[in-house]
């Protein structure tokens, strides 16, 4: 079963307009975290907002908010007046395990393609 | 420190080559990931080093594939007898033990094998 379910392959705004980017997420843990990364065309992964499962409030980074909905299993990514920048893939990621090392992975959505337009 | 950076961008090779790549971590951060990302989809986590310690393998990294941190700061990844099939980006990241701060990832090194 997807541990990160992305729905959206593609998403167009306008700029200056919001866009709510979806992510559904599966796991049985209590203690889990998920994040938001943007991937534009040059490859390398950007953090953009993190929310862990016993934070109260949704998480802010600037024009990014995280729609937190815990009963849900949803954590979508809210980004308020779009910019042209904004144009890229968004991958929603959740930090699962703890193993003996105490390690914890990134397990990722599929992603979203974000185009905005003039 | 600008971040994490990984060498080479672009990679061609020839099916059968053996080809290495280097990721240059954060020099802060003690873990250090790999995660191979093929076209249309999300990273898929390789490999985990604590300093020089490799603690954790995915089933994806096969045989041929080796990966090194010695001394706990950079780190290679090798892939021996390249197939079509390991074609993609690979990604490189490093994390300190604080929480909540995700990873820093690299800019990734692109092989295509023809």
């Amino acid at each position: 079963a997807q541990k990160i379910t992305q729905t959206q392959p593609g998403m167009f705004v306008q700029e200056k307009e919001a866009v709510t980017l979806d992510c559904t997420y599966d796991t049985s843990d209590p203690s889990y975290g998920l994040f938001w990364y943007k991937q534009p065309s040059s490859g390398e992964m950007i953090f953009l907002i993190y929310q862990g499962s016993y934070d109260q409030q949704n998480a802010t980074e600037g024009r990014y908010s995280l729609n937190f909905q815990k009963a849900r299993k949803s954590a979508n990514l809210v980004i308020s007046a779009s910019q042209l920048g904004d144009s890229a893939m968004y991958f929603c990621a959740m930090r699962e395990g703890r193993g003996n090392t105490g390690f914890q992975k990134l397990v990722f959505g599929t992603g979203t393609r974000l185009l905005v337009s003039p | 420190d600008t971040g994490v950076s990984q060498d080479p961008r672009h990679k061609i090779t020839k099916r059968g080559q053996n080809v290495t790549f280097r990721c240059d971590p954060i020099s802060e951060h003690n873990r250090l990931y790999w995660y191979r990302q093929t076209l249309g989809q999300g990273p898929e986590f390789l490999t985990y080093f604590q300093n020089e310690a490799q603690l954790e393998k995915s089933r994806l990294l096969s045989d041929r594939f080796s990966a090194e941190r010695p001394k706990g700061s950079f780190s290679t990844l090798e892939i021996q007898r390249t197939e079509q099939g390991d074609s993609a980006m690979y990604l490189c990241a490093s994390s300190s033990q604080r929480e909540g701060y995700g990873y820093t990832f690299g800019s990734g090194t692109r092989l295509t094998v023809v």
